[in-house]
């Protein structure tokens, strides 16, 4: 299997910081990675998928960037609604495994 | 707009099967590539398995041997069961569709099911 590690596993930051979030996968999977925001009792929300896709209707602060073992998802300027968890996953063959998530909290 | 929902027993005793059933509306099940995903308590997400092409499945090895996921066309439904389940099945399980257009994530879920495995 495939494994995600993503980092770091939490983060404080104002409204209206950068934040970039990584996820490294333990062998490449070209650009078949996928980030998911998830807010408590929530399904979780497609918002990236091909790495750097941005998915319909999702803001255009958020943005991926990387292929191979190595990804990045940022968030140029962190709104209210931002704060969740992130998680990405990888869909390059099954399993479909995904990191075990950054929770973006409030400073 | 496609909308899924899972239903099924919120509560399973020991050793007993596990079965949850996914209503698809607003589109048909027989394209894309149906999920399920359980996330325990508190915890990260698992990927468990999905079908596709009305009867291919591919199953996360280590839930392999007691899972099975099925497709019921007529009633746009799709299910999964779990045999043999113990705590470590406790979770909130998700339907969700795959679709290759969006190379394989998962961009519709259900709102998640809560099951806990209790005698």
């Amino acid at each position: 299997d495939i494994q995600m590690t993503q980092s770091p596993s939490s983060l404080s930051a104002f409204v209206g910081d950068r934040v970039t979030i990584t996820c490294r996968a333990s062998q490449s999977i070209s650009s078949y990675l996928n980030w998911y925001q998830q807010k408590p009792g929530k399904a979780p929300k497609l918002l990236i998928y091909a790495a750097s896709s941005l998915q319909s209707g999702v803001p255009s602060r958020f943005s991926g960037s990387g292929s191979g073992t190595d990804f990045t998802l940022t968030i140029s300027s962190l709104q209210p609604e931002d704060f969740a968890t992130y998680f990405c996953q990888h869909s390059y063959r099954a399993p479909y495994t995904f990191g075990q998530g950054t929770k973006v909290e409030i400073k | 707009q496609v909308q899924l929902q899972e239903s099924g027993p919120g509560l399973v005793k020991p050793s007993e099967t596990l079965s949850l059933t996914c209503t698809v509306s607003g589109g048909s099940i027989s394209y894309y590539y149906w999920s399920w995903i359980r996330q325990p308590p508190g915890q990260g997400l698992e990927w468990i398995g999905y079908i596709y092409n009305i009867g291919s499945t591919n199953y996360n090895p280590s839930l392999k041997s007691r899972v099975s996921i099925s497709v019921d066309t007529s009633k746009n439904q799709f299910s999964l069961n779990v045999s043999s389940v113990t705590a470590a099945d406790t979770a909130v399980y998700y339907c969700a569709r795959a679709d290759s257009s969006t190379w394989y994530s998962s961009d519709y879920w259900g709102r998640g099911t809560l099951v806990t495995v209790s005698s």
